[in-house]
């Protein structure tokens, strides 16, 4: 089965700098990619996902970029606010329908002002 | 108007006790799912039905006993509750049929604490 592996686990940043979270995964035939951002007390929310037909992907302060050949992927946040501290899941499908998503282990963001 | 609500938002019980989680979602999706996290945040999914059919079961207990009565509608009941089934609990649902964007709207949580 699928295995994603995600780094760092935590990331501290000053508010203003860019946040990088990098994630690899083991299945060739994945080909959608989410990112859900998790907040204290709250559920999972997908802020950005690619598919692979893609190698990068950009919404404001957010940015997601896919190497299918490496088999990695990355999310890149610019100009971070302390309302961006949350946990990170990048997670990867065979299936662009999200019903058979593998998370990785999360990455605790903290923004400090 | 909660997109995917899930009940009880906490719940402590004794080791050896049976309970539930309910969930709801009002979005009209086809499928539903119950992922657990835990104290690691590590998500992982239990299970998937659509349209009240179970389609995904990735090697829970048989403890875990989910039971779709709608496709609105996914509970998830435990028997014989052990301390390492302490976790988050969350439901989420998603569309996916033609033109569905793979998103999973997930609901916020279901804390249960065995003790």
């Amino acid at each position: 089965g699928e295995n994603v592996e995600q780094h760092p686990s935590t990331l501290s940043v000053q508010e203003g700098d860019s946040a990088v979270i990098k994630c690899t995964y083991s299945d060739s035939a994945s080909n959608y990619f989410p990112w859900y951002k998790q907040e204290l007390g709250k559920g999972p929310q997908l802020i950005i996902d690619i598919r692979s037909n893609v190698g990068e992907k950009k919404d404001q302060r957010i940015a997601v970029t896919l190497n299918k050949t490496a088999k990695h992927f990355s999310l890149h946040i610019t100009e971070t606010q302390p309302e961006d501290s949350a946990v990170y899941f990048c997670a990867a499908s065979r299936e662009t329908s999200g019903s058979r998503l593998t998370f990785g282990e999360g990455t605790q963001l903290t923004v400090n002002p | 108007d909660t997109a995917v609500s899930q009940t009880p938002k906490y719940l402590v019980t004794q080791m050896g006790n049976d309970k539930s989680i309910k969930c709801e979602q009002n979005l009209g999706h086809d499928t539903m799912y119950w992922y657990k996290q835990d104290s690691k945040k590590f998500l992982k999914i239990m299970f998937s039905y659509n349209n009240k059919e179970l389609i995904i079961n990735e090697t829970v207990p048989n403890r875990f006993s989910p039971k779709s009565p709608d496709k609105a509608h996914l509970n998830l009941h435990i028997n014989s509750l052990e301390l390492g089934d302490s976790a988050v609990y969350f439901c989420a649902s998603s569309p996916t049929g033609q033109g569905s964007t793979g998103e999973l709207f997930f609901g916020e949580g279901s804390r249960l604490t065995v003790l």
